[in-house]
């Protein structure tokens, strides 16, 4: 089975750092993937890890710790548009690669 | 740009009802998937196709169908539309391997 385990809720200040974990469970592993969502739009693709370590990308960055089943999204320099929704993905090695999403993270940043 | 359209935006249904939820994609993507999104519950994956005609179930198969003739267009059919379908349906494609998947606009259905 499968199973992508991320905090429900969380808040930060705005200027601040803050790390989203995510934890997984799967039958196969071929990548995980972090997508940003704000209300009422679409998911956006913010980083992809395939390799254990640490992928940056301006003030996102995303670690990965395959052995672990582990993975963490770091916002540096938070800013207030950056309160929405953070959903950690992770694809499954098989045929076409099935992508399964955590419940996703709530973040809140306030002034 | 990667261009993932669904073809409404809001649907209302009755119960009972055949309801097709359509969605293309212009990039020549190999996979499409199709979710459903529900408050405490993130997204969970319906159905997905890896090539034309070949599909495959997600965790939420019941009470749904899939349809992929072309390669550009993944359809969702709901046989027979009950409430608990109320949802946000959300579509998406990628290429093979360790590529992004890009999402539609999403269509808002309730069953009445």
């Amino acid at each position: 089975g499968q199973n992508i385990d991320q905090p429900t809720e969380m808040t930060a200040t705005e200027g601040a750092i803050v790390q989203i974990n995510c934890t997984y469970q799967t039958s196969g592993f071929n990548g995980l993937f972090w997508y940003q969502q704000h209300a009422g739009e679409a998911p956006t693709f913010l980083s992809y890890n395939v390799l254990d370590g640490l992928e940056e990308k301006g003030r996102f960055s995303s670690f990965l710790s395959r052995s672990k089943g582990y993975s963490y999204l770091l916002l540096k320099e938070l800013q207030m548009k950056d309160s929405a929704s953070y959903l950690c993905a992770v694809r499954e090695e098989n045929q076409g690669g099935k992508l399964i999403f955590g419940q996703g993270t709530e973040l809140s940043v306030k002034p | 740009d990667v261009k993932v359209t669904q073809s409404s935006r809001y649907l209302v249904k009755r119960t009972g009802e055949k309801v097709f939820l359509e969605c293309v994609q212009d990039m020549d993507h190999e996979n499409m998937f199709w979710y459903r999104q529900d408050p405490g519950l993130g997204l969970r994956l319906i159905y997905f196709s890896y090539d034309v005609k070949m599909k495959e179930k997600g965790d939420i198969p019941e009470g749904y169908s899939v349809s992929r003739e072309k390669k550009e267009r993944f359809s969702l059919i709901l046989e027979s539309a009950s409430t608990n379908q109320t949802s946000m349906y959300l579509c998406a494609s990628s290429l093979g391997g360790s590529t992004e998947a890009f999402f539609g606009q999403g269509t808002r259905l309730t069953v009445v």
